[in-house]
């Protein structure tokens, strides 16, 4: 057990829709990190927040936002949804930013698109 | 293009056997290089972070290393074990909060 916890583990939702994924980080952790893991794809990173601010952004769509909370946990929202958008969500936390903090990852939420 | 490439994309080894595994990347600049071991529908775990000055680091049947000047590492796994299935990631800090993830490798182990 990383100590990330993510909810919920599995979602089923439809095409145009919006969903709210969350992640509670490590207790002490101050950064969060969102990725999206397609089939078969590598981890693609989306967002970065550090103590409640935006640090770091990649390949997140504009459909897409994050926020991370004054008790650091953060949510990552999906909107318009589209069947692409079906993969694996990954939470990572670590203490600090930078090079050198190991980051923690959850298990993750499976969001389906039908 | 990706700035971390892994080969082989999978492969499959008999239960007892090693493999190695190999990573290149173009990032710079570097800070550090990490393998994380993922197993299915399961978030990455970090087995070994190196940074530009190590050639060789191990974790029990792991052992990773890492040419700064050819910017390539590997992963060899001795003896490997039913457990081992899973993806394997190579990962390439820089010297910020960037984490640049390669697409993996997929290991099938074989009794």
């Amino acid at each position: 057990d990383s100590g990330v916890t993510q909810t919920p583990k599995h979602l089923i939702t439809a095409t145009g829709q919006r969903v709210t994924l969350r992640c509670s980080p490590r207790s002490g952790d101050l950064s969060v990190y969102w990725y999206q893991q397609s089939l078969d794809q590598g981890l693609q990173f989306l967002i970065q927040y550090y103590n409640g601010e935006e640090r770091a952004k990649g390949n997140i769509l504009e459909r897409f936002s994050a926020q991370q909370f004054p008790d650091l946990h953060s949510e990552l929202n999906l909107s318009s949804l589209e069947l692409g958008d079906s993969a694996l969500y990954f939470c990572a936390s670590s203490v600090g930013t930078g090079g050198w903090t190991e980051a923690f990852f959850g298990q993750g939420t499976r969001l389906t698109v039908v | 293009k990706n700035q971390v490439e892994q080969s082989p994309q999978s492969l499959i080894i008999l239960e007892g056997k090693n493999c190695t595994l190999q990573c290149n990347y173009t990032v710079s600049p570097f800070s550090n290089l990490r393998w994380y071991k993922q197993d299915t529908g399961r978030g990455p775990v970090s087995l070994t972070i190196m940074t530009f000055s190590e050639n060789t680091k191990s974790n029990g049947r792991y052992t990773a290393t890492l040419d700064a000047d050819t910017k390539q590492s590997s992963l060899h796994i001795t003896a490997s074990q039913l457990s081992d299935s899973a993806s394997y990631i190579c990962v390439v800090s820089q010297d910020d909060y960037k984490l640049s993830f390669g697409a993996g490798t997929t290991v099938t182990v074989r009794a």
